[in-house]
């Protein structure tokens, strides 16, 4: 079953405007992490956030962590056509093991 | 940079077919991944791998297995491919993720199966 479950499923917006997707989980985590997937590749890691944060920046990236709501948001400030692509959040389960949502699709319009 | 590679970018297979899919990692990594993604259900993984010859099952692992010879590599196998698995294929490693430490993904094998 998937731990993350990343809201809404698709996000269509124009050039210059914030995009925010959202991800619940269930269990107890130490870590979430944030995934990019252009269409027909692979995914590449954007950015980690251990549970004793509450927000992380990377660039236009910005992430916030919840942990007393299971939840975690990932905003792109001023998004570029080149930000279309899909979001996915992952969390750990046990040691080894990375569990991710089902994404949210982004498309960003010129 | 990791690079993690995967043989192939497309397979069409004919259903009973053994199929391979092969992945080489080049960062000394303990963990690899395979997961396959289908639209709708995101990415869900098939077996993962925490040493040479030591394997785990995923969420999906029936109708497949893997094989982990060497540190480097990681093969799924398809003893005899049918038509449901049909998808997009996606090999990972990584450090132990309990470390914290993230996933490095290959570009993906898409297969059909006829």
């Amino acid at each position: 079953s998937q731990q993350g479950e990343e809201d809404p499923q698709a996000l269509s917006i124009q050039e210059g405007e914030n995009a925010t997707m959202n991800c619940s989980y269930k269990t107890s985590i130490n870590n979430l992490q944030w995934y990019r997937q252009n269409s027909g590749r692979g995914l590449v890691h954007l950015i980690l956030i251990r549970s004793n944060e509450r927000e992380k920046h990377s660039g236009r990236l910005r992430v916030t962590l919840d942990t007393s709501k299971k939840s975690s948001s990932l905003l792109i400030t001023a998004s570029r056509a080149a930000d279309t692509a899909s979001y996915f959040c992952a969390t750990p389960r046990g040691y080894n093991k990375l569990i991710f949502g089902a994404g949210t699709r982004l498309a960003v319009h010129p | 940079d990791v690079k993690v590679t995967q043989s192939s970018r497309y397979l069409v297979k004919r259903t009973g077919e053994k199929v391979f899919l092969e992945c080489v990692q080049d960062m000394d990594h303990e963990n690899m991944f395979w997961y396959r993604q289908d639209p709708g259900l995101g990415l869900r993984l098939i077996y993962f791998s925490y040493d040479v010859k030591m394997k785990e099952k995923g969420d999906i692992p029936e109708g497949y297995s893997v094989s982990r010879e060497k540190k480097e590599r990681f093969s799924l196998i398809l003893e005899s491919a049918s038509t449901n698995q049909t998808s997009m294929y996606l090999c990972a490693s990584s450090t132990p993720t309990g470390l914290n430490s993230p996933l490095h993904f290959g570009n993906g094998t898409r297969l059909t199966v006829t």
